[in-house]
């Protein structure tokens, strides 16, 4: 069974600085999907990136990237240029493949408040 | 596009009723969608995938007596929560899937 741990229950960056989130899993799969995933007080999920295993290069989605060291296991969110609208909980999230039956397991979620 | 409703967004009963939660995919055709629940301050917890045309596969410890689904068309899943409980008042969210998964906005029910 895969596991996704984040290990920073909360977080908090001032406006316009730059945070990083943890998120490490564990996986004997080869083939595998990762994700980031917002929830705002609306407590709409909204998916801010995804990065498939068998690519190395990291995703980037405008000041939303990630770390992914897959021998690590490790899958890190770096937020640029903070706006107090990136408060919200994060999680992480894995996936086996891309099937329509496929599961997400989610970390326990990080919470992130942007300050003035 | 890939958007996905859910109807009711709050509701409450009384305990001992039933309560029906829709999913919907609005402009797309899910073959699968899957029911979360998410207690306060927690993460989403996989109740459920709920297959078109076949039987929903629950999670261990999942009651499929109490939560039943539904999901008869290829746009909609519906979740009952039969002889609610307060202990069943929680946030329901279901996400249908196309390569990916897409969340509706979820669910808040309160049982009396």
């Amino acid at each position: 069974a895969q596991t996704v741990t984040q290990s920073q229950p909360e977080m908090s960056v001032q406006e316009a600085e730059t945070v990083t989130l943890s998120c490490t899993y564990d996986t004997s799969e080869n083939n595998y999907y990762l994700f980031w995933y917002k929830q705002p007080p609306s407590r709409q999920m909204i998916l801010v990136i995804r990065q498939e295993a068998y690519k190395q290069q990291n995703a980037t989605e405008n000041r939303f990237s990630v770390n992914f060291q897959k021998a690590a296991k490790s899958f890190s969110l770096k937020i640029s240029d903070s706006q107090l609208g990136d408060t919200a909980m994060y999680f992480c999230a894995f996936m086996t493949d891309t099937g329509t039956a496929s599961k997400l397991t989610f970390g326990t979620g990080t919470r992130l408040q942007v300050t003035l | 596009g890939a958007v996905v409703s859910q109807h009711p967004s709050r509701v409450i009963c009384k305990s001992g009723t039933s309560v029906k939660i829709e999913c919907r995919s609005l402009d797309f055709q899910a073959t699968t969608m899957f029911w979360y629940r998410q207690f306060p301050k927690q993460s989403l917890m996989l109740m459920a995938t709920s297959n078109e045309g076949s039987k929903a596969t629950y999670e261990q410890g999942v009651e499929k007596d109490k939560f039943l689904i539904n999901h008869a068309s290829l746009t909609l899943s519906t979740l009952t929560v039969t002889s609610a409980h307060p202990e069943d008042s929680s946030f329901y969210i279901c996400s249908a899937s196309r390569q990916q998964q897409f969340f509706g906005p979820g669910t808040r029910l309160t049982v009396l």
